[in-house]
């Protein structure tokens, strides 16, 4: 079974600066997506940035960039310009790219976010 | 366009009362997912369907039932309510498992189990 595991509960970060978040995975596939979810307060998740494993080049949505490295099992974001809408929850999440999977995401616990003005 | 609808919004309930979650989608999806999420934690998968008629457990079922008899709903049952059922649970849906396929999320139901 995959694992996610998030090892920043918390993270804090000046309005305009940059942070990264963490996340690592354990898997033994080799064809699988990656992805970074925010949910504010409102409790809605929303989609950050997703990443397929296949490709080599990072994934970036505007003021969101991921650094994927397949090798080592990590999926760190980057979010740059900070702003103070940015506060949330940031989960890390797994899909397989296996058909018989079930489109079935595997959640890491969580990095609060908070920006400072 | 609604998306996913999830009704109620919060329930108190109380240790060995049941009640139903419902979830509907209007956007023809064939996949739903029913999600919980403890305080502080991610999601973990309870249940999910693939379509009308087919539904699987997750990562953990126990306590919970589910069915799917159209393609627009996908209702959670929870028959013997204990404290540890206590969470947020989502309902989310997508509609082909493609490589790019977005998954669309509910609000959510908080459930309190006292």
């Amino acid at each position: 079974a995959q694992t996610v595991t998030q090892s920043q509960p918390e993270m804090s970060v000046q309005e305009a600066e940059t942070v990264t978040l963490s996340c690592t995975y354990d898997t033994s596939e080799s064809d699988y997506y990656l992805f970074w979810y925010k949910q504010p307060p409102s409790r809605q998740m929303i989609l950050v940035i997703r990443q397929e494993a296949y490709k080599q080049q990072n994934a970036t949505e505007n003021r969101f960039s991921v650094n994927f490295q397949k090798a080592a099992k990590s999926f760190s974001l980057k979010i740059s310009d900070s702003q103070l809408g940015d506060a949330a929850m940031y989960f890390c999440a797994y899909r397989s790219a296996r058909n018989n999977a079930g489109n079935m995401l595997t959640f890491g616990g969580g990095t609060r976010l908070m920006v400072k003005p | 366009n609604a998306g996913v609808t999830q009704t109620p919004k919060f329930r108190i309930l109380k240790i060995g009362q049941s009640m139903t979650l419902q979830c509907a989608q209007d956007m023809n999806h064939n996949y739903m997912y029913w999600y919980r999420q403890d305080p502080g934690m991610g999601l973990k998968l309870i249940y999910y369907s693939v379509g009308a008629g087919i539904t699987d457990k997750g990562e953990v079922p126990n306590g919970y039932n589910v069915s799917r008899s159209t393609t627009e709903d996908f209702p959670l049952r929870l028959e013997l309510a204990a404290p540890s059922q206590t969470s947020v649970y989502f309902c989310a849906s997508s509609y082909l498992q493609t490589t790019n396929e977005k998954l669309f999320f509910g609000s959510g139901t908080q459930l309190s189990v006292l």
